[in-house]
């Protein structure tokens, strides 16, 4: 099985900080990595696929990079609607596993 | 509107059985794969079956393997989870989820989820 972890498991940042959040694979998982995002009593939602593709309607502050086992998300300037938890997923394989979530709090 | 409503949760014991529905609309539901993904309580997300789009291939994560049934009614457009002998580990939101057109394992529309809650 792929597994993926996420660093750091809790990011404390400021309305308009720029925030990365890391995501390593167990091995190569080419492109094929996800991000969503959740707020708290809310379903999941898909921001990035393919590493670095936007999904539709997602705003641009939001960006995905890597390949193989590193990847990171990048929230240009954090937002007070972003503090959530977001999570990676890799989907190179049959499961599509999921890291195990990054909590972005208020400072 | 394009949406997943799930129903069927609730408070079950442990060693009974639950069935989950997945209500689809807005979308062609017979040509897309739909899963089942669950989260404990202030866990993360745990991916536990999968059904192709004509329903013929199924797949469970290990620890639901020979309890849970995934099935799917294309007429209705609707997913089903047929759960039994569930154990307390099996408290989570499920969640149904429809898969990408073109990558079966990528997740682009989510139902509001439903609580199973199994104790005694």
């Amino acid at each position: 099985d792929i597994h993926m972890t996420q660093s750091p498991s809790t990011l404390s940042a400021s309305v308009g900080d720029r925030v990365t959040i890391t995501c390593r694979a167990s091995q190569s998982v080419s492109s094929w990595l996800a991000w969503y995002q959740q707020k708290p009593g809310e379903a999941p939602k898909l921001l990035i696929y393919k590493a670095s593709s936007l999904e539709s309607g997602v705003p641009s502050r939001f960006s995905g990079s890597g390949s193989g086992t590193e990847f990171t998300l990048t929230i240009s300037s954090l937002q007070p609607d972003d503090f959530a938890t977001y999570y990676c997923q890799q989907y190179d394989n049959y499961w599509g596993t999921f890291g195990q979530g990054t909590k972005v709090e208020i400072k | 509107e394009v949406q997943l409503v799930e129903s069927g949760g609730g408070l079950v014991q442990p060693g009974g059985s639950l069935r989950l529905s997945c209500s689809a609309s807005g979308f062609t539901f017979s040509s897309y794969g739909m899963h089942w993904v669950r989260q404990a309580p202030g866990k993360g997300l745990e991916y536990v079956s999968a059904i192709s789009s004509d329903g013929i291939s199924t797949h469970y994560v290990d620890s639901v393997k020979g309890r849970f049934t995934i099935s799917r009614d294309n007429f209705k457009n609707t997913l089903y989870l047929q759960m039994s002998s569930l154990r307390d580990e099996d408290t989570a939101v499920y969640y149904c989820v429809k898969a990408h057109l073109r990558y079966f394992v990528l997740f682009d529309l989510w139902g509001q989820g439903t609580l199973v809650t199994v104790s005694s």
